[in-house]
Parts: C-alpha cells; sequence; structure tokens
C-alpha cells in the first residue's frame, strides 16, 4: 500500500548548519512523484521540491535539494546553511496514479524543524 | 497566481449537523484534494476529483461526501457532524505538467464540532 514516512517528529539545528530531513515511502507504481511542502506558523503551504521517479538527476531548488535513492525508498530533504526563517514544519509527500486518471497525492506526519540562533 | 479559496477559516459546529466545506479554485484545474491536518497525523487524504462529477476515495472517507459540479468548486460534506471531525481542513489543486506535478493549497478552515 502507499505510504510515506517520515521518523523524525522533531528536529534542532544550529542556525547555518546543513539539516537533513528524512522521508521513505513505499509504493508499487512504478511512475510517482515525490514532494517537500513547508509549513511555517502561518499555516500556508509553501511548495519546495519535486523528483519524479524516472528523473536520473537529484533535484534541487536554491538551497533546498532532494536525495533521492530509489532502491532505498528514500527521498530526503537537505536544506543547505539553514537560516532562522527555515524554522516550520516539513512535510514529505508522494504521488501515485489513482484507479481512475487522477493522481493521489498523499502526505507524511511531518517534522518540526527548530533552528537555533 | 493560482488562487484556492476556501470559503471560512473558522466555523463551529453542533455535533449531528450537516456541514458543507466549499473550496474553489481560479486555473482550471482538473485534480482537486481534500485533506484534514491534526497535530502528529500530518495531512490525510479524505477525498480527491480528477474531473466534474468525477471522485474516488482516499485514505480516510467515512463520515465524509463530497460534490463536484463544477470544475472550480469542490465541496467536502459531512453529513452528521461528530466531535472527532474537529480539525483543520485543507483543499488543494493541482495540473500535471511535464516538469512534474504542484499541488496548490487555501488557507485551511479550522472545523470546531462540540
Amino acid at each position: 500500500a502507499q505510504k510515506i514516512t517520515q521518523t523524525q517528529p522533531g528536529m534542532f539545528v544550529q542556525e547555518k548548519e546543513a539539516v537533513t530531513l528524512d522521508c521513505t515511502y513505499d509504493t508499487s507504481d512504478p511512475s510517482y512523484g515525490l514532494f517537500w511542502y513547508k509549513q511555517p506558523s502561518s499555516g500556508e503551504m509553501i511548495f519546495l521540491i519535486y523528483q519524479g521517479s524516472y528523473d536520473q538527476q537529484n533535484a534541487t531548488e536554491g538551497r533546498y535539494s532532494l536525495n533521492f535513492q530509489k532502491a532505498r525508498k528514500s527521498a530526503n530533504l537537505v536544506i543547505s546553511a539553514s537560516q532562522l526563517g527555515d524554522s516550520a514544519m516539513y512535510f514529505c509527500a508522494m504521488r501515485e496514479q489513482g484507479y481512475s486518471s487522477a493522481s493521489k497525492i498523499i502526505f507524511g506526519s511531518g517534522t518540526r524543524l527548530s533552528i537555533r540562533p | 497566481d493560482v488562487k484556492v479559496t476556501q470559503s471560512s477559516r473558522y466555523l463551529v459546529k453542533r455535533t449531528g449537523e450537516k456541514v458543507f466545506l466549499e473550496c474553489v479554485q481560479d486555473m482550471d484545474h482538473e485534480n482537486m484534494f481534500w485533506y484534514r491536518q491534526d497535530p502528529g497525523l500530518g495531512l490525510r487524504l479524505i477525498y480527491f476529483s480528477y474531473d466534474v462529477k468525477m471522485k474516488e476515495k482516499g485514505d480516510i472517507p467515512e463520515g465524509y461526501s463530497v460534490s463536484r459540479e463544477k470544475k472550480e468548486r469542490f465541496s467536502l460534506i459531512l453529513e452528521s457532524a461528530s466531535t472527532n471531525q474537529t480539525s483543520m481542513y485543507l483543499c488543494a489543486s493541482s495540473w500535471p505538467t511535464i516538469s512534474g506535478e504542484k499541488l496548490f493549497f487555501g488557507s485551511g478552515t479550522q472545523l470546531s464540532v462540540l
């Protein structure tokens, strides 16, 4: 069954350090996509990065990169040079095909990241 | 910019009431989703829709139904609200592109069932 697992409920990181947020997934669909979203205390959901299952290279968006290890079914988010504004809840998500032409997108339980000054 | 609008930011209802949560998107997206967000559980998919009148159950559809009569509007219905349906409800829409798919979220509705 389709599943997303985030094993770190909370993390504390010193400002300017790099941080890795873990995400593992389970799917039987050969075609799928992986996302990361950020949710600050305001509650809005901010798209960070996307990786397709057939993409040969790891996705990068500015300070964000997705460490995609297909054989291990992991899609960890790496934030380089963390900033105070990175303090937020982070969600990993996965898209796979539903029974129809729809894409089913499910989320993990999230990791709360706190950056220390 | 894509706009996904949820009709209410806060809603208080009584047990047993029928509750409608409305969501409208302005970008002609085919796919729309309803999630509920609870602390420690993340976002859980209730229902999703890929076209007018077409819907699929998500992971937690029990106690909910949906309606999509027009492409831009996706409604979540609680037939008989219960206290365990107190939660933050998030609507989203998406459009698949060659570079991937991106979900656009509304600002959420915090529903309290008393």
